[in-house]
């Protein structure tokens, strides 16, 4: 049972465009989210995060929405850059999952010059 | 503060060998987690240690082990190689559970098994 969700396996996108990826769950409990960044060969870089009690969270050209009712975030990324090409990897975590985190399986971003 | 390390950054084994690979937190973590990936595959969560107790588990075969010690540096082996243990390991630190649910990856160990 796949409780975090990343339906698009890869996206492409203009550079200087708005890049938005999306992650789906269906656990009501998670309460906290996170989004990670990942180089190929490297381990995840911590990007941005957001509790439950909030509906947006914001970061320099990061941004998260948070929509609790449709069980759904998406990171937004304006305006997209070459650096920014890497796979995006949601996770979330609650006290349901004594705080371990559960994983999409992540969305490969392409910026195009 | 220095980040969470990782040795050997690379290891080739051959089938039916072991190894352990090595995993030193940020100071002050007192969380240790490590993950599999595979080549178009999304994090596999293998187990989280936290005060040297191993605290989650996830769905990988009892060849898969792992410890922590108490200075929070932990270690992770695997038996019995097999050619689809060929991954990238990671390890992940972090405060603790509850309120810093953070992970803080190391750099990870490619192991290719032959």
């Amino acid at each position: 049972d796949q409780q975090v969700k990343q339906n698009s396996p890869s996206l492409s996108v203009q550079e200087g465009r708005i890049s938005i990826l999306n992650c789906d769950y269906t656990n009501s409990m998670f309460d906290y989210f996170l989004w990670y960044k990942k180089y190929p060969a490297e381990g995840p870089t911590f990007l941005i995060s957001i509790s439950s009690i909030k509906d947006k969270n914001e970061d320099g050209r990061f941004t998260v929405f948070l929509n609790k009712s449709a069980k759904h975030l998406s990171l937004h990324i304006v305006p997209s850059q070459p650096g920014d090409s890497a796979v995006y990897f949601c996770a979330a975590t609650g006290t349901d999952s004594n705080y371990q985190l559960i994983w999409g399986a992540g969305t490969k971003l392409i910026i195009k010059p | 503060k220095a980040g969470v390390t990782q040795t050997p950054r690379y290891l080739i084994k051959t089938r039916g060998q072991q190894v352990t690979l090595s995993c030193s937190p940020i100071s002050g973590h007192r969380s240790v987690s490590w993950y599999q990936q595979t080549p178009g595959q999304g994090l596999q969560f293998l187990f989280e240690y936290f005060s040297e107790t191993q605290r989650n588990k996830g769905n990988f075969p009892g060849r898969f082990s792992g410890r922590q010690f108490s200075n929070s540096r932990s270690e992770m082996n695997v038996s019995t190689l097999e050619l689809g243990d060929s991954a990238l390991y990671l390890c992940a630190s972090s405060l603790a559970g509850g309120g810093a649910k953070t992970q803080y990856f190391g750099p990870g160990t490619r192991l290719l098994v032959l």
